[in-house]
């Protein structure tokens, strides 16, 4: 079956910090991979995806590469603001056989706080 | 934009209690899914349809249903609820498979408290 392991939390940091959210998979069939974020008292919305092997991501300065070789995704921001703090979410999804419809498997979510 | 609403942001019932959770997309997609979210768990997967009237259990179905009577509208139903269903619950939906986009938006979520 398929699963996501990202790196525990909470991560605190400094405003203007480096972020790295790790995130591993194993899955059947071939991933399409995502980064969910939700902000306090929203939704997840969509922050970035990659659908093959190599593709990078991006989105509001994060980024992550699809890596099939060491099965990865990892987040990275190079300059964290106050206003990323929310909780990240890594997920993937798999159509083997067409009759997934596209169900997403999440990790168990990484809380990130940024200080001023 | 895609939107996804809930009917409920907060919610408190009681044990045994019918709970119904509605959630309503604007974008006429065909797939709708209901997760619930807790802490250390992410979220997982309760049903999911497919279709009007069609719907596939997911990783946790036990103590739940659901009814997809209208493509855009998709209803959670705790028959008897318990205060192990405490929890965040979030709606999302996508268009169909094979349709060249695999994005689920979400909506904003309902809180259950069940006492």
């Amino acid at each position: 079956g398929n699963s996501v392991t990202q790196m525990e939390g909470p991560v605190t940091l400094s405003e203007e910090a480096f972020l790295t959210i790790n995130c591993t998979y194993t899955a059947t069939g071939y991933p399409s991979l995502f980064w969910y974020v939700q902000y306090p008292g929203e939704g997840l919305q969509l922050l970035l995806k990659a659908t093959k092997a190599d593709d990078k991501g991006s989105n509001k300065g994060f980024e992550a590469t699809y890596r099939k070789e060491t099965t990865s995704f990892h987040l990275e921001k190079g300059s964290v603001q106050v206003s990323d703090s929310a909780v990240y979410f890594c997920a993937l999804t798999t159509n083997a056989g067409g009759t997934s419809y596209g169900k997403l498997t999440f990790g168990q979510g990484t809380i990130l706080t940024v200080h001023p | 934009d895609v939107k996804v609403t809930q009917s409920s942001r907060y919610l408190v019932k009681r044990t045994g209690e019918k709970v119904f959770l509605e959630c309503v997309q604007d974008m006429d997609h065909e797939n709708m899914f209901w997760y619930r979210q807790d802490p250390g768990l992410g979220l997982r997967l309760i049903y999911f349809s497919y279709d009007v009237k069609m719907k596939e259990k997911g990783d946790i179905p036990e103590g739940y249903s659901v009814s997809r009577e209208k493509k855009e509208r998709f209803s959670l139903i705790l028959e008897s609820a318990s205060t192990n269903q405490t929890s965040m619950y979030l709606c999302a939906s996508r268009e169909a498979s094979g349709s060249g986009t695999d994005t689920q938006y979400f909506g904003p979520g309902t809180r259950l408290t069940v006492l």
